[in-house]
């Protein structure tokens, strides 16, 4: 099956800092998303971005599908930002969803 | 509001003794799944659903079965629950069978004592 990695598994950052994280997958995807769960385990939508480029405010996402990675930049880091990010991605063709093991994020004041 | 909601939030069991989760969105989506999170292992599906009558297994199915006989509902049945089965459960669903956004429900945590 199709193979999702993220990198890196943890960073700790200041608050206003940037930060760039990485999503890797083995196979062609008609889908790839974006989520933060929050330290109450919730899971908010970041972003639909199976390829292209997306921005909402402080965030943005690049997908590169036919190099088969998605970026996630978090610009001007802020307390609430902290977190686990994970993509997740359906293969081209499929109907299951595979999560990567996500990246914990820590900013601190 | 356009949600997916999951009943209960919070569960403590015993071993055996049957439990259902709800999931229900309004958003008249085709697609439901179930997932399971736990620790070390990320988020995992269990079953999805295409359509009304049509489920399929996940990457974890054992010990879980599902039915669909609406289109908005979407419930979780763990026949016989045991403690390898303590877990935070999500719903899900999206517009379109294959390549749709999914939005997530707010999430079930089971303990099985």
């Amino acid at each position: 099956g199709i193979q999702v990695e993220q990198s890196p598994p943890d960073l700790i950052l200041q608050v206003g800092a940037n930060s760039t994280l990485r999503c890797n997958f083995s196979d062609s995807v008609n889908n790839l998303q974006w989520f933060h769960q929050n330290p109450w385990g919730q899971l908010i939508n970041l972003f639909y971005i199976p390829s292209g480029t997306k921005q909402n405010g402080r965030l943005s996402a690049t997908t590169v599908a036919t190099e088969r990675y998605s970026l996630l930049y978090i610009s001007s880091s802020q307390t609430t930002d902290s977190g686990v990010y994970f993509c997740a991605v359906e293969r081209t063709g499929g109907f299951k969803t595979i999560f990567g093991a996500g990246t914990r994020l820590f900013v601190k004041a | 509001e356009a949600q997916v909601t999951q009943n209960p939030r919070y569960l403590i069991t015993v071993t055996g003794k049957k439990l259902t989760v709800t999931c229900s969105q309004n958003m008249n989506h085709e697609y439901m799944s179930w997932y399971r999170q736990d620790p070390g292992l990320g988020l995992r599906q269990i079953y999805y659903s295409m359509n009304v009558e049509v489920t399929d297994k996940g990457d974890v199915p054992e010990g879980y079965k599902v039915s669909r006989k609406e289109k908005r509902n979407f419930p979780l049945i763990l026949e016989s629950p045991s403690p390898n089965q303590t877990s935070l459960y999500f719903c899900a669903s999206s517009f379109f069978p294959s390549g749709g956004e999914q939005y997530f429900g707010p999430g079930t945590r089971l303990t099985v004592t």
